[in-house]
């Protein structure tokens, strides 16, 4: 177990449709990062937030939203849903002054 | 040409086995190199973390990073059966704290009794 929470474990959605996942970091981490996994791109990263704020963007898409709380959570919210869209979101904590990332479990999103 | 190249596999060998995990990177920014195992529907556990060129090795684990040759190694001696897994190669560079890592694809090992 990483000390990394996330729900739900698994989301299924409709086309259009709007989610919202959730993550709780580890304690003391103050970096939340956010993934995307499916099985032709692999792990892609999408968003940083250090600290309640935004750090780092990756490849996420317009539709695709997140933001980190004053308790340090994180939500990240996919909006406009697409079948593309059906995949594994991770999120990982980091402590501030290092780069070591450790995982949640992911919630499995699949958009029908 | 992808940032991050790793054989997909799937790799299958002999309980006992020495295994050799490969993965080569195309930028060189990179810094920090780590290798993840990730479980059938599991979320990635960080196995070996390293900075910059040289050897590492804990338990069965050694890591390897070569920066001349753009090239990390993860080697697993005396493989078991529950080290059947993805497992997959991370790298970022040193931009104070944004430390997205930009990931192989993962190669699949499975290990036989």
């Amino acid at each position: 177990d990483s000390g990394v929470t996330q729900t739900p474990k698994h989301l299924i959605t409709a086309t259009g449709q709007r989610v919202t996942l959730r993550c709780s970091p580890r304690s003391g981490d103050l970096s939340v990062y956010w993934y995307q996994q499916s099985l032709d791109q692999g792990l892609q990263f999408l968003i940083q937030y250090y600290n309640g704020e935004e750090r780092a963007k990756g490849n996420i898409l317009e539709r695709f939203s997140a933001q980190q709380f004053p308790d340090l959570h994180s939500e990240l919210n996919l909006s406009s849903l697409e079948l593309g869209d059906s995949a594994l979101y991770f999120c990982a904590s980091s402590p501030f002054d290092r780069n070591e990332q450790f995982f949640g479990p992911g919630t499995r999103l699949t958009v029908l | 040409q992808k940032e991050v190249e790793q054989d997909p596999g799937p790799l299958s060998v002999p309980e006992g086995a020495i295994v050799s995990l490969n993965c080569t990177y195309s930028n060189s920014a990179f810094q920090y190199f780590m290798w993840y195992r990730q479980y059938s529907r599991k979320g990635p556990e960080l196995l070996m973390y390293t900075y910059s060129s040289g050897n590492k090795e804990d338990g069965r684990f050694t890591a390897q990073v070569d920066k001349s040759s753009k090239y990390i190694s993860l080697f697993i001696r005396d493989s078991q059966p529950s080290d059947s897994a993805t497992y997959l190669c991370a790298m970022s560079d040193s931009g104070g704290s944004n430390y997205k890592l930009t990931f192989g694809k993962g190669t699949l090992l499975t290990v036989n009794p």
